[in-house]
Order: structure tokens, then sequence, then C-alpha cells
């Protein structure tokens, strides 16, 4: 079953703005992953964090690695039309189980 | 980069048809896994497999087998298509250890069962 929580489940903002989302869970994780899925195409992996308290860029995105190991968020800045899709975080609950749990996604539309 | 690529991007059977999805990955990754994803509950885990010929059932297993011959090939089997299968389906790949989570998705076989 599932054991991400993941918020908000949808936003609507407008271009420009800051973008905010996070995912919980009563269990702790070794590795967190953020996924970004664009209409019609498959989950492309935009940031992996593997040590608590971990806080990691790439461009515009920043994630961490919350210290407790049950939570992390990710953050876009200056949003632009392409950041539009469902993001993902992804978990290693068990560690050398080799699978991932999977947040339920978070839909993000722009107005431009 | 990894590479995963899936056989179809579009399917259509009908109800009772056997069908077969193949996914390639060229980055000699030892664990390959299959997804089904239906709006509003996100990704489930149907199998994986983390060796030839090795597999393991995952949350949704029920009407689906899987087949690995090939270290680069993992194949999902509905041996009888139901309309309930109707689905985005999509296999991912990853390194082999712990520790090392990310998985690295195909694009992805949107089947329509009618």
């Amino acid at each position: 079953g599932q054991q991400l929580n993941q918020s908000p489940q949808s936003m609507f903002i407008q271009e420009g703005e800051d973008v905010s989302m996070n995912c919980t869970s009563s269990s702790i994780f070794n590795t967190w992953l953020w996924y970004k899925q664009d209409p019609g195409e498959g989950p492309v992996l935009l940031i992996a964090l593997y040590k608590a308290g971990e806080l990691t860029s790439n461009g515009r995105l920043t994630a961490q690695f919350g210290i407790t190991r049950k939570d992390s968020f990710l953050n876009i800045s200056a949003s632009i039309p392409s950041d539009v899709g469902i993001y993902f975080c992804a978990g290693d609950l068990i560690q050398g189980a080799q699978k991932l749990v999977f947040g339920q996604g978070t839909r993000l539309t722009i107005n431009p | 980069d990894v590479k995963v690529t899936q056989s179809s991007r579009y399917l259509v059977k009908r109800t009772g048809e056997k069908v077969f999805l193949e996914c390639v990955q060229d980055m000699d990754h030892e664990n390959m896994f299959w997804y089904r994803q239906d709006p509003g509950l996100g990704l489930r885990l149907i199998y994986f497999s983390y060796d030839v010929k090795m597999k393991e059932k995952g949350d949704i297993p029920e009407g689906y087998s899987v087949s690995r011959e090939k270290k680069e090939r993992f194949s999902l089997i509905l041996e009888s298509a139901s309309t309930n299968q109707t689905s985005m389906y999509l296999c991912a790949s990853s390194l082999f250890g712990t520790g090392i989570g990310e998985q690295y998705f195909g694009p992805g076989t949107r089947l329509t069962v009618t």
C-alpha cells in the first residue's frame, strides 16, 4: 500500500511564481528521488538525494532530504511553461530491497 | 545516458487476446520493473526482476506474467487481456545494490483493451 504522502495533489500557478511540494512518510527512507512526467511520457529523474539533510540543486530546482529521513521537499523557482507536468517523489524504503515507493504525484499547471 | 525503450507507444487489443509488451535497456542494469499507471492511483508495481530468469511479484501481479531471458530485455505478458487492463504501462531499470535507488523509465505504452 501507499506509504508516501505527497502534497499538494495539484497546483495552479502563474508563470514566474515559485513552487513548493513535499513528501512525508511515517517510515524512514534511505533515498529520496524526484521525477517529472510530461503528458504521455515516462517519468524522468530530476534529483536524487542520499543523505539526511542533503540539499541539492538542478538548475531552478532544489530538493532536500529531511533530517529525520521521513520527508523531502522540491522547490521550483521562477516557473516557466515547460515546468507543466506531474512531479513524483519516490523513496527506497527498505535498504537493499531494490524497489521504490512512489508518491501519488503533484500535477502542476501554469497560467501564462 | 541510460536509454530504456518500449516496443510500442500505443496499442489497441481485443478482450481475450494475449498481449506482449517489450522493454529493452542499454545500460547493463540488473534490475528491471514493470508498472502500470492509472489516474488517481499513481504508479503500481506489477513485477520486477533483478537477474536473468529471476522475477518477483509486485503489488498487482494478477493477470500478468513476465519473462527475462536476456539481461537487457524484460517482457510483460497479459495472458488474456481484459478491459480493466486498459492503462499506461511503464518499464524501468536500475542498478542492483544498496542505496542505489535511481530507476530510469521508458516512454510508456498506452494500452487500450476493447
